[in-house]
């Protein structure tokens, strides 16, 4: 029952913007969508997240479309430190008294940036 | 990332051997993570702690045990390992409960039953 759907994989040339989407249809208005991604046998990378407006920060944007139901997470200037499996997860917001407020992860896309 | 540091990086046992992971963070994060990692599987929690001596079970929780002594320290024990234990473990922390609070992960153990 995954609640999102990516990609398996994509190609990027380096020093061009990478455009990783993913679909989430189902999503809950208290639902996060969070990026991760993992780059071979390190543990993964918090890369950003966001409710329902677009966000930056040094590592990547996240441009969630309106609807909430797609977004799009953005390398800038991809890198080839860049490759790597990128995980979008959707997230609820805890309402608190306990629980596990984890993260499940899916079998995300495995971004290879091509000198 | 987040002053996360797992040990043993890299451990060998036998079955039917117990076996400790240790987690250990600098950041003052009162919540704590362990998952595992297989192929096919990707990330799957074991346990979680949600506060000093407060820990609760994850998805795969069969066959492990947490315990959390200190703010700082997360640890897994596997009691009795076995083969199907073999993985890679990662620890995470967050300081705050919700959804607006990333996980921040450790560069994990990777533990062989044989």
């Amino acid at each position: 029952d995954a609640k999102t759907t990516q990609p398996p994989s994509m190609d990027c040339a380096e020093g061009r913007a990478a455009n990783l989407p993913c679909n989430h249809s189902t999503i809950s208005g208290n639902e996060y969508v969070y990026w991760y991604r993992q780059i071979h046998s390190q543990g993964p990378q918090y890369i950003i997240h966001g409710l329902k407006n677009n966000e930056t920060n040094e590592m990547a944007s996240l441009i969630i479309t309106e609807d909430r139901k797609s977004s799009t997470l953005i390398l800038p200037h991809a890198t080839l430190r860049d490759t790597a499996v990128y995980y979008c997860i959707v997230r609820p917001d805890s309402l608190g008294g306990g629980g596990a407020d984890g993260l499940t992860f899916g079998k995300g896309t495995h971004l290879i940036i091509q000198p | 990332d987040a002053g996360i540091t797992q040990s043993p990086r890299h451990k060998v046992t036998e079955t039917g051997t117990p076996v400790t992971l240790r987690c250990h963070q600098t950041e003052n994060h009162r919540y704590m993570y362990w998952y595992r990692q297989d192929p096919g599987h990707g990330l799957r929690l074991i346990h979680y702690s949600y506060g000093v001596k407060d820990t609760d079970k994850g998805e795969v929780s069969d066959g492990y045990s947490v315990s959390r002594s200190k703010t700082e320290d997360f640890l897994l024990t596997l009691e009795s390992a076995t083969s199907s234990q073999t993985s890679v473990y990662f620890c995470a922390t967050t300081g705050r409960q919700g959804g607006n609070s990333p996980l921040h992960f450790g560069n994990g153990t990777r533990l062989t039953v044989t």
